[in-house]
């Protein structure tokens, strides 16, 4: 069975700064996808990033990337100029072959500090 | 478009009480899932349906039913609620997965949970 592991429970980051969010994960699978999902406290699952384990570029949306190491099995999230909005939880999730279904990580608190 | 939508949002029960989470999408997905969230913790699948008439266990099914007789249902039924269900319910709902996997992820769409306690 696949796992996902978010090793920060929590992190604080300044307005404006770069902060960087750790997510490693066990597989045996060659093709698989990652995601960054985050939950603000409405509870709402939101789709930050994703990354398909087959594209060797890291994947970019604004001020959100990613950066995949494959051998390493490690899928960290940088946020860049973090903003009072980004304070919320970020979960790191798995997909693989089997089903659409996914395998999340515990989870990273984000505060940002004005 | 009122994507996927969950009922009830807060529920208290007592110790052996039943109860069901209500989940609709209008979206015309195939895949729907039930997960659970518990306090600081990441979220748990506990049971998915890939079509109409057709569901399967997840990670954590025990104590807890499901049915898929149309598209766009896909309640949970807890039977007997414990202390342990106590919990935040997400349901979501995604297209098929292609026969080609490199076709693209399907991103699941979550509702907006269900916070359910059970005293």
């Amino acid at each position: 069975a696949q796992t996902v592991t978010q090793s920060q429970p929590e992190m604080s980051v300044q307005e404006a700064e770069t902060v960087t969010l750790s997510c490693t994960y066990d597989t045996s699978e060659s093709d698989y996808y990652l995601f960054w999902y985050k939950q603000p406290p409405s509870r709402q699952m939101i789709l930050v990033i994703r990354q398909e384990a087959y594209k060797q570029q890291n994947a970019t949306e604004n001020r959100f990337s990613v950066n995949f190491q494959k051998a390493a099995k490690s899928f960290s999230l940088k946020i860049s100029d973090s903003q009072l909005g980004d304070a919320a939880m970020y979960f790191c999730a798995y997909r693989g072959n089997a089903g659409n279904m996914l395998t999340f990580g515990g989870g990273t608190r984000l505060m940002v500090k004005p | 478009n009122a994507g996927v939508t969950q009922t009830p949002k807060f529920r208290i029960l007592k110790i052996g009480q039943s109860m069901t989470l209500q989940c609709t999408q209008d979206m015309n997905h195939n895949y729907m899932y039930w997960y659970r969230q518990d306090p600081g913790m990441g979220l748990k699948l506990i049971y998915y349906s890939v079509g109409a008439g057709i569901t399967d266990k997840g990670e954590v099914p025990n104590g807890y039913n499901v049915s898929r007789s149309t598209t766009e249902d896909f309640p949970l039924r807890l039977e007997l609620a414990a202390p342990s269900q106590t919990s935040v319910y997400f349901c979501a709902s995604s297209t098929r997965q292609g026969s080609n996997f490199k076709a693209g992820a399907n991103v699941l769409t979550f509702g907006a949970g269900s916070r359910l306690t059970v005293l």
